[in-house]
């Protein structure tokens, strides 16, 4: 069994900011774990993924993430946020390093004000 | 990258109609193609797993006879919502793996049913 919980409905940075969005994960086998954003009406667009080889993981757009065991933990962070990371983001866990059958959190409203 | 469209992008329909959703991988050919289903402000849960040429496989509490996936090609997976009524309304995204050595999941933007 494998669950993503999201800290956070929502986050709310100024621009420049530094982005943090909290992503904790129970797994019962070594979990691959993904961040993915969305856009209004949208689809959802890799943003970055784990899949044991580091645990720090750089992503597109200025995100990286950490994968700590210890505390089960993939949180997401940006050194400066900018306006247009305003978006939902997802925390999914997989035992597949594809992302397959996917378990996502609850998502994250990140609003990035001027 | 590998890119995955849906059609419609979104669909009105009558309560008691049905309604089919395509998902293609326009670049790539894709064994296996998932269905998400998202309500409003909510996640993306898991509905099936489609393979080619082959029955698709339905998460726990979905209704098979309701949501029905043909995968009749590598490119191709389809979704159909049998009588729909105004609960089924909802945001429907499919993905789609490529497989290989760069095994990755592609997802396509999401068809919006209403159904009045």
């Amino acid at each position: 069994a494998q669950s993503v919980t999201q800290l956070g409905s929502h986050v709310s940075v100024s621009e420049g900011a530094l982005v943090l969005l909290r992503c904790n994960y129970s797994s019962s086998v070594p979990p691959y774990l993904f961040w993915y954003v969305q856009y209004p009406n949208q689809g959802l667009q890799l943003l970055l993924k784990y899949t044991s080889a580091a645990t720090l993981v750089k992503g597109i757009n200025g995100f990286e993430a950490e994968f700590k065991k210890s505390e089960t933990s993939f949180h997401l962070t940006k050194p400066s946020a900018h306006m247009s990371d305003a978006a939902e983001y997802f925390c999914a866990v997989s035992q597949e390093t594809s992302g397959s059958r996917l378990t996502f959190g609850e998502g994250t409203q990140l609003t990035v004000n001027p | 990258g590998a890119v995955v469209s849906q059609h419609p992008s979104w669909v009105i329909c009558k309560s008691g109609t049905s309604v089919k959703i395509e998902c293609r991988s326009l670049d790539f050919q894709a064994t296996t193609m998932f269905w998400y289903r998202q309500f409003p402000k909510q996640s993306l849960m898991l509905m099936a797993t489609s393979n080619e040429g082959s029955k698709a496989t339905y998460e726990q509490g979905v209704e098979k006879d309701k949501f029905l996936i043909n995968h009749a090609s590598l490119t191709l997976s389809t979704l159909t919502v049998t009588s729909a009524h105004p609960e089924d309304s909802s945001f429907y995204i499919c993905s789609a793996r490529t497989g290989g050595k760069t095994d990755t999941q592609y997802f396509g933007p999401g068809t919006r049913l209403t159904v009045l």
